[in-house]
């Protein structure tokens, strides 16, 4: 059964610093990793998409890293400000006929002013 | 707009009523995803919708639940005799195709007295 992990849970940092965030599952058999931001009371913003032939993608200040065999996937945030502030979760799409996310349990990011 | 919209945003009943979810899709999104979001469970999968095939309904928790997208657009969940536990925030998500990035509405906040 896939499960996914977020490290940390939670993370402060005061605003221009580059931070990482990480993601991990245990079946490396994905299709695709999406990282996502979720504000509070809202829906989920798509942020980036790696498909499982990939190593990274990038969008703006975001970098998303993706090591399937080893489980992992990083996404890093350059320059962070205020506005970033949010829950950060990433998912997994299995392989094969599986379509459904399965969702990491999410990192809460504060970037102090 | 031009997001995933759905409907009520909030939703307050009594323990043992029926409530409906609504959701509208991205147009031209082929496939449409429930989830649900509670504070013990994280984000979970509840069902899937591909087209014209037969959904994948295997994350529903109990027969309580059930869903259906009619003119492969709009799509309601139903939760019959809706118990306390059943509270939670129910997200529905659209993507152009299956493996594409899913695009999310901002949910219904259900809440069951």
């Amino acid at each position: 059964k896939q499960e996914v992990t977020q490290i940390p849970a939670a993370l402060s940092v005061p605003e221009g610093e580059n931070l990482v965030l990480n993601c991990s599952f245990t079946d490396s058999a994905i299709y695709n990793l999406q990282w996502f931001r979720q504000d509070p009371g809202k829906g989920l913003t798509s942020l980036l998409l790696i498909q499982s032939s990939q190593r990274e993608q990038t969008s703006g200040r975001l970098n998303a890293s993706l090591d399937k065999s080893s489980g992992r996937s990083t996404l890093y945030i350059a320059a962070s400000q205020p506005g970033d502030s949010a829950t950060y979760l990433c998912a997994v799409r299995g392989g094969g006929a599986t379509n459904k996310l399965i969702f990491g349990t999410g990192t809460l990011l504060a970037v102090q002013p | 707009g031009a997001g995933v919209s759905q409907s009520p945003s909030n939703k307050v009943t009594e323990k043992g009523k029926d409530v409906e979810l609504r959701c509208d899709p991205i147009s031209g999104h082929t496939a449409l995803y429930w989830y649900r979001q509670s504070l013990g469970q994280g984000l979970e999968f509840l069902i899937y919708f591909q087209g014209n095939s037969a959904p994948d309904k295997s994350g529903l928790p109990s027969d309580r639940f059930s869903a259906e997208r009619t003119g492969g657009s709009v799509s309601t969940l139903t939760i019959q005799r809706t118990q306390q536990e059943d509270s939670a925030v129910y997200l529905c998500a659209s993507s152009l195709s299956t493996g594409g990035p899913q695009h999310f509405g901002d949910g219904t906040r259900l809440s069951i007295l």
